[in-house]
Formats: structure tokens, C-alpha cells, sequence
């Protein structure tokens, strides 16, 4: 089944202490990007990869960080979270920017204190 | 810059009825994407319909269609035959260039979307 799987879904932690959240898609897509959902504003993208080793600055980049060594994985890295991280994270992927259909992962809830 | 505007924050709908989604955008480019996605209370985003800016029919998917009016920039959601699993949040995209952030998705605030029995 094609998807895009997130971990964990659910995470409580306290300022400062650095997290990972794990991406992975096994469509072999290209591009793969973060975004984050907060209420009233809707999704902004964090930071987006068009292939391996390649990334980039979305909209919010900052307090994030990404890699992309493999094709399928692009974690989303917090060195040191803030409360005004709390939010809902999203992965995505597609076969290319231009495809029209985008994936998009389960969702990880992110609650900093 | 590049901007989409949902101006329903919630709507109600009586079970069978048609529903249309606001959704207004602001660009300067030429081509662009358009979409609707839809988000349970679940929290996963489902994607629903697509519309090209060069596409010359609205875009249907079953009981969804884009009501596209590229003169006056809108791109409306119509939900025919409403079901009470249509309960959800709305958010209307734009698909920027690829030269602007590797053509990310500019999402609305979205829409609420209630059914009633």
C-alpha cells in the first residue's frame, strides 16, 4: 500500500530537549516537504527537499532542521523545542513538485512545555 | 506574493443538500495548481479534487466539484448529496511555482464544515 508513514503520532515533551520526527514514503517520490498546522492559519511548509542531499527553507524554518540521505526518509529534527512549536506536523510526498496529487502523512501532534 | 483566502470559518448543511466552500486565491503567476483537501477530526488531510490553471473544464471527482472562475480568482468546493461523514474540516491549496520554495502548497485557513441529520 502506498503511504507516507510518520513517528510517533503523539508526542509530549519539555522545552529543550531535541526530538526527531521520522518520515518515510515507499513510492520512491522525489520531493518530499514538512509543514506545520496551527488553528487559523492553516498549513505552512517548514522546509522541502527536491532529492537526496538537496533541501530548502520553506516558510518557518526556524528551530527546525532536515536531512535527506535516503530517497524514502526525511526526518524532521527539533534541536531544542519551544512551547511556540506545539503544533500539528505533516509530511508530504509526490513524484515531482508539478504532480497534482500530493501524500500526506498521518500527522504527528506535537505538545511542548 | 501568493495568498488563499477561505472566508467561511464554519458552515452547517442539512444531510442531502449541496454545499458550496468558499475559496478565493491571489497570484500573479500564469500557471498554478488549485486543490481541496479534507480533514477529519482523525487529523489525516484526504486529498479531493485538483484544478489546473490552464484547465478549460472544472475539475469533478464523484459528488465533488471546483467551481473554477479564474477571472475573478475563485475556486469554489461544491459537495452535492451531503452525508454526514462530510463533517470535517476544509482547507482549499495553491500549488506554487517550483522556482518559489519548490512549488510548496499555500493552504487556506480553512473551512468547518458541519452536517446535520
Amino acid at each position: 500500500e502506498a503511504q507516507v508513514t510518520q513517528n510517533p503520532r503523539y508526542l509530549i515533551t519539555v522545552t529543550g530537549k531535541k526530538l526527531t520526527v521520522t518520515c518515510s514514503q515507499n513510492m520512491n517520490h522525489e520531493y518530499m516537504s514538512w509543514y506545520r498546522q496551527d488553528p487559523g492559519l492553516g498549513l505552512r511548509q517548514i522546509y522541502y527537499s527536491m532529492n537526496v542531499e538537496v533541501t530548502d527553507k520553506g516558510d518557518v524554518p526556524e528551530g527546525y532542521k532536515v536531512s535527506r540521505k535516503e530517497k524514502r526518509n526525511f526526518p524532521l529534527i527539533l534541536e531544542s523545542p519551544s512551547p511556540n512549536q506545539t503544533s500539528l506536523y505533516f509530511c508530504a510526498s509526490s513524484r515531482d513538485p508539478r504532480a497534482y496529487e500530493q501524500y500526506f502523512g498521518p500527522g504527528t501532534r506535537l505538545t511542548v512545555t | 506574493a501568493q495568498k488563499i483566502t477561505q472566508t467561511q470559518p464554519g458552515m452547517f448543511v442539512q444531510e442531502k443538500e449541496a454545499v458550496t466552500l468558499d475559496c478565493t486565491y491571489d497570484t500573479s503567476d500564469q500557471s498554478y495548481g488549485l486543490f481541496w483537501y479534507k480533514q477529519p477530526s482523525s487529523g489525516e488531510m484526504i486529498f479531493l479534487i485538483y484544478q489546473g490553471s490552464y484547465d478549460e473544464q472544472n475539475a469533478t471527482e464523484g459528488r465533488y466539484s471546483l467551481n473554477f472562475q479564474k477571472a475573478r480568482k475563485s475556486a469554489n468546493l461544491v459537495i452535492s448529496a451531503s452525508q454526514l461523514g462530510d463533517s470535517a474540516m476544509y482547507f482549499c491549496a495553491m500549488r506554487s511555482p517550483l522556482y518559489n520554495q519548490g512549488g510548496k502548497l499555500i493552504f487556506g485557513q480553512g473551512t468547518e464544515l458541519s452536517v446535520k441529520p
